[in-house]
């Protein structure tokens, strides 16, 4: 069955530092795809990232970048000289490969950056 | 491009009172359409899968006379949580995607409040 682990619940830094959320996640499927969103407080949920399982590059995006390593199921999140305004949740998710599949979320992680 | 809007942003009801909640693809079609139900601190929960012209897919434990949707065109899925009671209190958030497997975009949710 697929799962999403997101072992952090919370992390706390100060801005400009560095930090990484983690995700690990469980699928049978050999196709599948894997994405990072982004929760502010106010509730909506912006898209950062799409990855598909045959695509092991790591991407780097401004100041986020992600590791996607298939060998250990994880798909790691990188925010570089972290500012206040990524405080926020994070959630990792999961789909598989068929058609109009749903996405299976983490727990989420809340980064508070404070100033 | 790939805008979600989601009406209302938040209601406030007593109990007993029915809520249709819209959930409108601005700029794309989309053939399926996805519920979630969030509740405070945690994290997204799939209620079921809105497909056009047919009937919803739910998932175990929701309850498909409670939570009605219908999706009537590929630009527009409502949900109506029928007689409303506080334990269906929660945020709301529904997604589309233009295709298969790629991103879904996100509503802003709708914050429901049965007193």
């Amino acid at each position: 069955a697929q799962k999403v682990t997101q072992a952090q619940t919370e992390i706390s830094v100060v801005e400009k530092e560095d930090v990484t959320l983690d995700c690990v996640y469980e699928t049978r499927d050999t196709t599948y795809y894997l994405f990072w969103y982004k929760q502010p407080p106010s509730g909506e949920l912006v898209f950062l990232i799409r990855r598909n399982s045959f695509d092991e590059q790591n991407e780097i995006s401004g100041r986020y970048s992600w590791n996607f390593q298939k060998s250990t199921s994880s798909f790691n999140f990188t925010i570089t000289a972290s500012q206040v305004v990524d405080s926020a949740v994070y959630f990792c998710a999961l789909s598989e490969a068929e058609a109009g599949t749903a996405l299976i979320f983490g727990k989420g992680t809340t980064l508070s950056v404070s100033s | 491009g790939a805008v979600v809007s989601q009406h209302p942003s938040w209601v406030i009801c007593k109990s007993g009172t029915s809520v249709k909640i819209e959930c409108r693809s601005l700029d794309f079609q989309a053939t399926t359409m996805f519920w979630y139900r969030q509740f405070p601190k945690q994290s997204l929960m799939l209620m079921a899968t809105s497909n056009e012209g047919s009937k919803a897919t739910y998932e175990q434990g929701v309850e498909k006379d409670k939570f009605l949707i219908n999706h009537a065109s590929l630009t527009l899925s409502t949900l109506t949580v029928t007689s409303a009671h506080p334990e269906d209190s929660s945020f709301y958030i529904c997604s589309a995607a233009q295709g298969p497997n790629q991103p879904q975009h996100f509503g802003d949710g709708t914050r429901l409040s049965i007193l």
